[in-house]
């Protein structure tokens, strides 16, 4: 079982749409949770971070953890085309530096 | 907004050679770390970095790696002899405190090994 399991897509949805991406996750060590986001070619651009279990609230982006069912989410409120791009979650053991990456999910929001 | 950036944008050597890639991190953070992704592949950890010492890494980081802060902005990825497996992204990221603190990526370097 991979250690972090991301759907790769594409998730393609009309502007406007609310957006779920997910990951699952098998280590239950995991303390902290990020979501970014990367455009090609790019560096990831840190979107959310999140200690625990619970929300997080941040404009038209919420994330949840649920650490009971090993799975964490990310929505996007009002998509819009230049939300258009890969979302990769993120996670990491307190104490450690290293963070582990899923393979990202490619978001396409449609005009 | 700060950033991190890297230098340079697009890497291409022959295989056997030595690479640098640099990155100035975030100016008052003090740790650093190295991540590399393979085209179409997740990002993978290669190493932190702290108070001059490596303080993490991974199997990846083998002894043809090594890393570098070779004054107060600079922090650098040395491969020494290039293989052609190493063709890929390699992003700088730091961060203020430790590990729980979130770490702030850079555009990346793309190395091309022919």
């Amino acid at each position: 079982q991979k250690e972090v399991e991301q759907d790769p897509g594409p998730l393609s949805v009309p502007e406007g749409a609310i957006v779920s991406l997910n990951c699952t996750y098998s280590n239950s060590a995991f303390q902290y949770f990020m979501w970014y986001r990367q455009y090609s070619r790019k560096g990831p651009e840190l979107l959310m971070y999140t200690y625990s279990s619970g929300n997080k609230e941040d404009g038209r982006f919420t994330a949840q953890v649920d650490k009971s069912s090993k799975y964490i989410s990310l929505f996007i409120r009002d998509s819009q085309p230049s939300d258009s791009a890969t979302y990769l979650c993120a996670m990491s053991v307190s104490g450690t530096y290293k963070y582990i990456f899923g393979t990202g999910t490619r978001l396409k929001v449609l005009a | 907004e700060p950033e991190v950036t890297q230098t340079p944008s697009h890497q291409v050597t022959q295989m056997g050679q030595e690479v640098i890639l640099r990155c100035v991190p975030i100016s008052n953070h003090l740790y650093f770390y190295w991540y590399r992704q393979i085209l179409g592949q997740k990002v993978e950890f290669l190493v932190s970095f702290y108070n001059n010492e490596i303080s993490e890494k991974s199997e990846i980081f083998d002894d043809q790696f090594s890393v570098e802060r070779p004054d107060g902005s600079n922090f650098t990825l040395k491969i020494r002899s290039t293989k052609l497996e190493d063709s890929a992204m390699y992003f700088c990221a730091s961060s203020s405190r430790g590990p729980t603190d979130t770490q702030y990526f850079g555009p990346g370097t793309r190395l091309t090994v022919l």
